[in-house]
């Protein structure tokens, strides 16, 4: 079964710039997260989308967004890009069954974003 | 608000050494516990994991116990390879209504084998 993947896996982008990032989950899975690393800050939970709807949404501004398409794969869009944006980004997939305390979630490579 | 807290590392040990990485958590409701591991350039990858209280998780030779009364998950092996070498998480996911797979991590902590 393929994992996870995510496209692009490197990207450069200038302040004030937009980017999006892309996110295939594991075949048969639902439910789509997406977090951010940095070193200063560590894993922060973006936002979670199942069946198309955002379950939930982390603490972050306006300028992150995401969606879910009808064949689970998500893109998450970030807006008029700072410096701080500059992260690995990184996607899990799981099945997202409600109530399933043991879903796992499996993660992508990630997308390293650099921002100049 | 829930939180996991790691012990700070590095870690440096020696091959075939004994390790052991402390995570504790604060949660509401019963949790479940993980632990991911991250190689230099890579995602995370699922280590083990625990869904109730005295479950233990086990993988690769590592091992965790989720102790409910001392909020603990700490990971452990008992002897360690070059090859383990990497940066190890610890997570939880709220289990109660099961709305939600939001995962909170703790810090991180690298794990240094030499040999």
């Amino acid at each position: 079964k393929a994992g996870v993947t995510q496209t692009p896996r490197y990207l450069i982008k200038t302040r004030g710039q937009q980017v999006t990032l892309s996110c295939s989950p594991i075949s048969g899975h639902r439910s789509v997260s997406w977090y951010q690393q940095t070193p200063g800050q560590g894993l922060q939970f973006l936002f979670e989308y199942f069946s198309e709807t955002q379950r939930n949404k982390g603490n972050f501004p306006g300028r992150f967004s995401g969606r879910q398409f009808s064949n689970s794969r998500s893109e998450m869009n970030v807006s008029t890009l700072e410096l701080g944006d500059s992260a690995l980004y990184l996607c899990a997939s799981s099945s997202g069954l409600a109530g399933a305390s043991t879903d796992t979630q499996y993660f992508g490579p990630g997308t390293r974003l650099t921002v100049l | 608000g829930d939180s996991v807290t790691q012990m700070e590392g590095p870690v440096t040990l020696s091959e075939e050494a004994f390790l052991t990485i402390n995570c504790t958590y604060t949660a509401t409701g019963y949790p479940s516990l993980f632990w991911y591991v991250q190689y230099p350039g890579e995602g995370l990858q699922l280590l083990l994991k625990a869904t109730k209280a005295d479950d233990k998780g086990s993988n690769k030779g590592f091992e965790a116990t989720y102790r409910k009364e001392t909020t603990s998950f700490h990971l452990e092996k008992g002897s360690v390879q070059v090859s383990d070498s990497a940066v190890y998480f610890c997570a939880l996911r709220q289990g109660y209504g099961g709305a939600t797979n939001k995962l909170i991590f703790g810090t991180g902590t690298l794990l240094a084998v030499q040999p």
